[in-house]
């Protein structure tokens, strides 16, 4: 079965910070990776998709990259709202697959 | 602006069924490959299926297969997912989502969440 797996499961970090997450593919995939932000109580947001283009009216401190099996979210000069759960998903396959998602907490 | 609006939340026990609705309003259905995904309490997304309108069929994962049904009413503009044999496992939110505007298949536009609890 195709698998996302995501590291950190979670982390601590300060206001300012940067902070990198891994989404690796059980197989090579193509560059159709998604990245999803989602706070308590609340829809999932994307934040990113084809592995790295920003979806509009999303900060620039968010970055995406990657190919074939890791692709990776950065978050630079991390700010207040930023501290979520990050999620991962392949698009254009069956199953659309998520990762377990990373949590990213104040230090 | 598109938006997604979904029904309100349900109680249903074990082996029952759900049925949850989807309302699009500013835009169309019928130009929408509208998705389902659940997120139990504490736990991460998971993708359930919906219908691929590029391909012009349903697709579902495994997990869902034979359990899970979407329509798609064009005429109201409301999609529909109904998930059988409920068991306490489903307890979850279930969450409808689409591609709206980007072209990737990434979910840009999310409808609120449905609470769907399952309990005797």
């Amino acid at each position: 079965d195709f698998q996302l797996t995501q590291s950190p499961s979670s982390l601590s970090a300060s206001v300012g910070d940067r902070v990198t997450i891994t989404c690796r593919a059980s197989q090579r995939i193509p560059h159709y990776v998604n990245w999803y932000q989602q706070s308590p109580g609340k829809a999932p947001r994307l934040l990113m998709f084809g592995a790295s283009i920003l979806q509009k009216g999303v900060p620039g401190r968010f970055t995406g990259s990657g190919s074939g099996t890791e692709f990776t979210l950065n978050i630079t000069n991390l700010q207040p709202e930023d501290f979520a759960t990050y999620f991962c998903q392949r698009s254009f396959s069956t199953p659309r697959t998520f990762g377990g998602g990373t949590k990213v907490e104040i230090k | 602006q598109v938006q997604l609006v979904q029904s309100g939340a349900e109680v249903k026990k074990p082996g029952a069924s759900v049925k949850v609705s989807c309302k699009v309003s500013g835009y169309t259905l019928a130009k929408l490959s509208m998705h389902w995904v659940r997120q139990a309490p504490g736990e991460g997304l998971e993708w359930m299926g919906g219908f691929d309108r590029v391909h012009g069929e349903a697709v579902f994962a495994d997990m869902f297969q034979g359990r899970v049904t979407v329509t798609d009413d064009t005429s109201t503009d409301t999609s529909y997912m109904e998930l059988s044999s409920l068991r306490s496992e489903d307890t979850a939110v279930y969450y409808c989502a689409t591609d709206w505007d980007q072209g990737y298949d990434a979910f840009d536009i999310w409808g609120q969440g449905t609470m769907v609890t399952v309990s005797s």
